[in-house]
């Protein structure tokens, strides 16, 4: 348990489908992120938000929609996904970078989603 | 950019120590993380090291050199349940991003 959890922890969907994902923190951290992890390739970073706002976007096709309501939640909006979008989506947590290991990134255990 | 280096795949014998390396280039490097994550579950936090020298962690001990941009991890006295994924993963670069290697993929044989 790292005190980040995730919701739903599997899902199935369709091209046409809108789902979400939830992340939730319970660690006291204002940084949070969406990871993408597809089968033997590192994990890639989607978006960041510190304190709320988005302060980053790895170029991620727009079917993916990010939203953070506070510091303790995240949300990955999803509609019309295609088959190779399916993966394992992980959330994170830190604190804001201030200086060495000040923010080490807990995880949550993921959602995997599979795109039909 | 940068780049990440490691293993795709180790084997070794309960009760043995392993050593897992990365090798990384990056710019501007601010630490380097190592990951636990069986399969299915959240990547775990092991250690961190920004500046040279051993990190030692009870069984398990992270090294780096910043010069040859080079990091390992060693796990002493091996057990099954350390069966796992091993991801190293690299902050630096433009924006001061981290960045994760593809992993090593563990596996303990009695």
């Amino acid at each position: 348990e790292t005190g980040v959890t995730q919701t739903p922890r599997h899902l199935v969907m369709g091209m046409t489908n809108k789902k979400s994902l939830k992340c939730e923190q319970h660690l006291g951290h204002n940084a949070m992120y969406w990871y993408k992890q597809s089968a033997k390739k590192p994990l890639e970073l989607m978006f960041v938000y510190n304190f709320k706002e988005q302060t980053e976007n790895n170029s991620v096709p727009s079917r993916f929609s990010p939203e953070c309501p506070n510091s303790s939640h995240l949300f990955l909006h999803l509609h019309t996904l295609q088959p190779e979008d399916s993966a394992l989506y992980l959330c994170a947590s830190s604190h804001p970078f201030e200086g060495p290991s000040t923010d080490t990134q807990y995880f949550g255990p993921g959602t995997r989603l599979t795109v039909l | 950019g940068q780049n990440i280096d490691q293993p795709t795949e180790m084997t070794a014998t309960e009760g043995a120590i392993v050593q897992i390396n990365c090798t990384y280039q990056t710019s501007g490097f601010n630490g380097l993380f190592w990951y636990q994550q069986h399969a299915g579950e959240a990547p775990t936090f092991l250690s961190y090291n920004v500046l040279d020298g051993l990190e030692e962690k009870g069984r398990f001990s992270s090294f780096l050199s910043r010069s040859k941009g080079y990091s390992y991890l060693l796990l002493k006295e091996l057990q099954m349940k350390d069966s796992a994924s091993y991801l190293c993963a690299v902050r630096g670069g433009y924006g001061n991003k981290l960045v994760f290697g593809a992993g090593t993929i563990l596996r303990v044989k009695s």
